[in-house]
């Protein structure tokens, strides 16, 4: 079965610090794409970055930072000098390709809040 | 504004009335998906259109709801005799292509109240 877990229910920082947010992923599939989206209060998802099974790079945009681990099916998010504008619900999600639909299989999130 | 649109914002209901939700995709994407997401968790999926043709359903969507796409293009998904457990942030997402790398655009979500 595909699954993605976020064991960080909720984490709170205060501005500049580092943050990083964890993702853990379980699928058999041999190809499969892993997604970060945030959701601000108002509720829209908004689309942060997708990542290919193949390409095992990191990812390095602004303040964000993305570290996909195979080995450890880890793709872990990692937020640089935090503002309070980061504060936000975060997830991580998968693609099911096993599937004609290539839905997205979230995991529970983590709540981000930046105090100043 | 070219993004996903969904009305109501909020919808407020008394358990056992129908409503139904609008969503307007992004123009021309040819793939749109509901999910639904409770206090809490992460959204989980519902239903996919490719173009107007309904290609799978969740076991989530029980006999009560009921989504289309006419013509392919705005999408609705009405739910019967509402239950209180059908409380939740309903999220239209839409897509253009064919792959799973496809970024999937996400409405604002309409909210679902049940008393």
């Amino acid at each position: 079965a595909q699954k993605v877990t976020q064991a960080q229910t909720e984490i709170s920082v205060v501005e500049k610090e580092d943050v990083t947010l964890d993702c853990v992923y379980e699928t058999r599939d041999t190809t499969y794409y892993l997604f970060w989206y945030k959701q601000p209060p108002s509720g829209e998802l908004v689309f942060l970055i997708r990542r290919n099974s193949f390409d095992e790079q990191n990812e390095i945009s602004g303040r964000y930072s993305w570290n996909f681990q195979k080995s450890t099916s880890s793709f872990n998010f990692t937020i640089t000098a935090s503002q309070v504008v980061d504060s936000a619900v975060y997830f991580c999600a998968l693609s099911d390709v096993s599937s004609n639909t290539d839905k997205l299989i979230f995991g529970t999130g983590t709540r981000l809040q930046v105090f100043p | 504004d070219t993004g996903v649109s969904q009305n109501p914002r909020h919808k407020i209901t008394k358990r056992g009335q129908n409503v139904t939700f609008r969503c307007d995709p992004i123009s021309e994407h040819n793939r749109l998906y509901w999910y639904r997401q409770t206090l809490g968790q992460g959204p989980e999926f519902l239903t996919y259109f490719q173009n107007e043709a309904q290609l799978e359903k969740s076991r989530l969507l029980s006999d009560r709801f009921s989504a289309e796409r006419p013509k392919g293009s705005f999408s609705t998904l009405e739910i019967q005799r509402t239950e209180q457990g059908d409380s939740a942030m309903y999220l239209c997402a839409s897509s253009l292509g064919w792959g799973a790398d496809t970024e999937a655009f996400f409405g604002q979500g309409t909210r679902l109240t049940v008393v």
